[in-house]
């Protein structure tokens, strides 16, 4: 199995530049999740989709985030504007197809390290 | 609210010598209870987990045991390898499966 695939897995931009990430998730897995890693917030849940349908957006920050998730099989998360708050590592996680998305395993792709400059 | 809380690193350890990493945690309920792995620029991975009181999740060594009665979820190895250096992380899932939360992260240096 390829695994969760992210890209791209570096990317330096500056502020007030859109920034889009990709999340492509494993094969036949219908839950899929962000995360934003920081020294300061640890890591948190930013939003989840099950069957392509946001569930829970509670967690993004501010309205400059916003993650679709077209099809099964990719999901984008896109910050316009950027700012440098928002350097952190992001992830993306798939989980199996079961009755609650969020007791199951997870499985993370390697994230994304975003720098605002 | 639900909450995790997990003891404060990093923990450096010389190699098999005893590890625990303490996890408590907040709840309504039982939850699900979670122990990741994230071992330096990776992604998470599931180390182990419980979904019921008293169960014990166990892998590569590792073992945690799902308390009720202390609200605890401790993590434990009775003898650390260099490989296991990594941060760790506690999570829990609420009953009704719709919000996830994880601790803090403990990072664990083992030395040779």
């Amino acid at each position: 199995d390829a695994g969760v695939i992210q890209s791209p897995r570096h990317e330096v931009t500056e502020m007030g530049q859109e920034v889009t990430l990709r999340c492509k998730p494993i094969s036949g897995h219908n839950s899929l999740f962000w995360y934003r890693q920081t020294m300061m917030r640890g890591l948190e849940l930013l939003i989840y989709f099950n069957n392509n349908v946001p569930i829970d957006d509670s967690g993004m920050p501010e309205d400059r985030f916003s993650a679709k998730m077209p099809n099964a099989s990719f999901s984008t998360l896109k910050i316009q504007p950027s700012e440098p708050r928002d350097s952190a590592v992001y992830f993306c996680a798939s989980s199996y197809p079961t009755g609650a998305p969020l007791t199951d395993t997870q499985y993370f792709g390697p994230g994304t390290r975003l720098t605002v400059l | 609210g639900n909450s995790v809380t997990q003891m404060e690193g990093p923990v450096t350890l010389s190699e098999e010598a005893f590890l625990t990493i303490n996890c408590t945690y907040t709840a309504t309920g039982y939850p699900s209870l979670f122990w990741y792995v994230q071992y330096p620029g990776e992604g998470l991975q599931l180390l182990l987990k419980a979904t019921k009181a008293d169960d014990k999740g166990s892998n590569k060594g590792f073992e945690a045991t799902y308390r009720k009665e202390t609200t605890s979820f401790h993590l434990e190895k009775g003898s650390v390898q260099v490989s296991d250096s990594a941060v760790y992380f506690c999570a829990l899932s609420d009953l009704t499966g719709n919000q996830f939360y994880f601790g803090t992260g403990t990072s664990l240096t083992v030395i040779p």
